[in-house]
């Protein structure tokens, strides 16, 4: 099974408008990570959100919001007020106990003005 | 100090050759990361460092592939007889701990081509 499942290989957004990004995990383990990771066309990866699977709040990082729903392994990037330059690839992560990294496939995002 | 760094950005080998990158993390943060990735897919995590000590490696990750991280600072991966298969951009990030949460920050990667 995939660790780490994002089902959206594209999605648009209209400017100003809130968009989220899907993605489940599977993982037995109690104690794990997740992470979103935002990648331009010009490469780079920028770390934008951390979950711990112990914090019972919500991430926040300025616009960016992470929707845990542990039950049902998701993890969820929520992006508010989306901004041109906020068009890029979306990868999801999943660090487990052991350190063991997995990504997703990535969802790329279109800012359309 | 202004991120984490990586040499060389760009590293064209021939098939059979022995390469080496360097990454040189943001001074205070204790973890590393090295990763790659290949076009169109997500990265693929390689091996990690807390300190001076390499405390995880992929499963898959061949015995061709060997990393170091002497006295905990800057980190080195090299790959031995490169294959063609080894063609993709190496990335390294370094990390640290802020109660439970923790922040990565990505170097620009090194870009290998193996011909």
């Amino acid at each position: 099974a995939q660790k780490i499942t994002q089902t959206q290989p594209g999605m648009f957004v209209q400017e100003k408008e809130a968009v989220t990004l899907d993605c489940t995990y599977d993982t037995s383990d109690p104690s794990y990570g997740l992470f979103w990771y935002k990648q331009p066309s010009s490469g780079e990866m920028i770390f934008l959100i951390y979950q711990g699977s112990y914090d019972q709040q919500n991430a926040t990082e300025g616009r960016y919001s992470l929707n845990f729903q542990k039950a049902r392994k998701s993890a969820n990037l929520v992006i508010s007020a989306s901004q041109l330059g906020d068009s890029a690839m979306y990868f999801c992560a999943m660090r487990e106990s052991g350190n063991q990294f997995y990504f997703g496939t990535g969802t790329s995002l279109t800012v359309i003005p | 100090d202004t991120g984490v760094s990586q040499d060389p950005r760009h590293k064209i080998t021939k098939r059979g050759q022995n390469v080496t990158f360097r990454c040189d993390p943001i001074s205070e943060h204790n973890r590393l990361y090295w990763y790659r990735q290949t076009l169109g897919q997500g990265p693929e995590f390689l091996t990690y460092f807390q300190n001076e000590a390499q405390l995880e490696k992929s499963r898959l990750l061949s015995d061709r592939f060997s990393a170091e991280r002497p006295k905990g600072s800057f980190s080195t991966l090299e790959i031995q007889r490169t294959e063609q298969g080894d063609s993709a951009m190496y990335l390294c990030a370094s990390s640290f701990m802020t109660g439970r949460k923790e922040e990565q920050y990505f170097g620009p990667g090194t870009r290998l081509t193996v011909t």
